[in-house]
């Protein structure tokens, strides 16, 4: 069965340091998407990636994120200047279509900021 | 403010026994509405979606869907303790891409 997959599993960094968290969406799939997941805390979203441009964002995807579909598979997070607040388990899904449509979800990256 | 409320919980339920699981919404646009499991440290996993008031059924879960009072459920019928996980519950009102989440109710069964 396809599903998304996500690298690497665990990111530790040193604050103010970029990290690139990397995905491989479902391979029919159009819609892509970021979510992050604080421990203890609810799921939150990020942005949402349609036809090589972002379709959505929310209020906590600021200038420090950047996303990126460098090639046909792969869909990437930046994130330029890490904080310590941006620890968290970060997850890619992407859908076939968009809004109201299933969301897939990879197995996360968690990303611990020291 | 668009929120997804759910009991934290845990909900405690033997096995065997019928476990229910509710979330309410706060945006009458919300249009799909989505359960996911996740277990401790992983990812969300889908369980059931719902668009349409009234129940929809697979196998030994029940997703239920009232619009008018903003309220979705999740019955689990004949719960086994690998049922033990944290739901959430995640609405997308249609018109956007984002899922707005709940926080999730922690679910235990008891063997």
């Amino acid at each position: 069965e396809p599903e998304v997959t996500q690298t690497p599993s665990h990111q530790v960094t040193q604050m103010g340091q970029e990290v690139i968290l990397r995905c491989v969406p479902i391979s029919n799939h159009l819609y892509f998407y970021w979510y992050r997941q604080i421990l203890g805390q609810k799921v939150e979203f990020l942005v949402s990636f349609y036809n090589n441009e972002i379709s959505e964002k929310s209020e906590i995807f600021d200038d420090q994120f950047s996303v990126e579909r460098p090639d046909g598979s792969n869909f990437t997070l930046k994130i330029r200047s890490t904080k310590l607040e941006d620890s968290a388990m970060y997850f890619c899904a992407s859908s076939e279509g968009g809004a109201l449509e299933t969301q897939y979800f990879g197995p996360g990256t968690r990303l611990l900021v020291l | 403010q668009k929120e997804v409320e759910q009991n934290s919980g845990p909900l405690s339920v033997p096995e065997g026994a019928i476990a229910s699981l509710n979330c309410t919404y706060s945006d009458r646009g919300s249009q799909s509405f989505f359960w996911y499991r996740q277990y401790s440290g992983k990812s969300p996993e889908l369980i059931m979606f719902i668009y349409s008031n009234g129940d929809k059924e697979d196998g030994r879960f029940t997703a239920q869907l009232n619009k008018a009072s903003q309220y979705v459920s999740l019955l689990i019928r004949d719960s086994q303790p690998s049922d033990s996980a944290t739901y959430l519950c995640a609405v997308n009102r249609g018109s956007n891409y984002q899922l707005i989440w709940g926080a999730g109710t922690k679910l235990i069964i008891k063997p």
